[in-house]
């Protein structure tokens, strides 16, 4: 299976501040056709998770352009700039290149 | 808008089978899309289980091979999970989500005896 790190665990950010998190793959997430099925969510507590990028840098509708998302291959970044309130909660990557899909262990944004 | 919601016990005894069913509102799930089950367990770890595709086509995680089915009704709209043999490990929260971003509210199934 592929096994995506996800670092930090955890993230104390200041409101206004910035965020990143890395995600990086044990193998290229480069599908055969030449996409790379690599996603961010946010589990806001209490809710179910929220699309927020797909492969890799595509914001879905509706998600501020705080939120972007980057790399290729094997590595990849998720950054929010101007932290705000309604951004805490559990972001995981999610590749769905390779079967069987698999998540990262998560990294808990909180308020410093 | 498309809906998603899980339905099922909440408490399986161990050795039994736990069964969840998901229905769709807003979206006919022969239309398109993998249609999957998700859980999540206590703590923050995330387990794709498997799809059932808009042609019937199934694709489970290697890990559940041997006691997972999902299965579907199409003329309700609605697609379930069975999980057999289930232990306390299988206690979690359980989703069903269609690809992308549309995920149901989640139901937490306890098993215990």
């Amino acid at each position: 299976d592929v096994v995506l790190t996800q670092t930090p665990v955890s993230l104390l950010i200041s409101l206004g501040g910035q965020a990143s998190i890395s995600c990086r793959s044990s193998q290229s997430l480069v599908h055969s056709n030449g996409n790379t099925y690599l996603h961010w969510y946010l589990q806001k507590p209490g809710q179910s998770p929220q699309l927020l990028i797909y492969q890799v840098s595509n914001r879905f509708s509706g998600i501020p352009d705080r939120f972007s998302g980057s790399g290729s291959g094997t590595d990849f970044t998720l950054k929010i700039s101007r932290v705000e309130p309604e951004d805490l909660g559990v972001y995981y990557c999610l590749q769905r290149t390779h079967n069987p899909y698999t998540f990262g262990a998560g990294t808990k944004l909180e308020l410093k | 808008e498309i809906q998603l919601q899980e339905s099922g016990p909440g408490l399986v005894k161990p050795s039994q089978s736990l069964s969840l069913t998901c229905s769709v509102t807003g979206y006919t799930i022969t239309s398109g899309y993998d249609w999957s089950w998700i859980r999540k367990f206590p703590g923050n770890k995330m387990e794709w289980m498997g799809y059932i595709s808009y042609s019937g086509s199934t694709n489970y995680n290697p890990s559940l091979k041997s006691r997972i089915s999902i299965t579907r009704d199409t003329s309700k709209n609605q697609f379930f999970l069975q999980l057999n043999s289930v232990t306390t490990e299988d206690t979690a929260t359980y989703y069903c989500a269609r690809s992308g971003p549309h995920w149901g509210q989640g139901v937490m199934v306890t098993v215990s005896s």
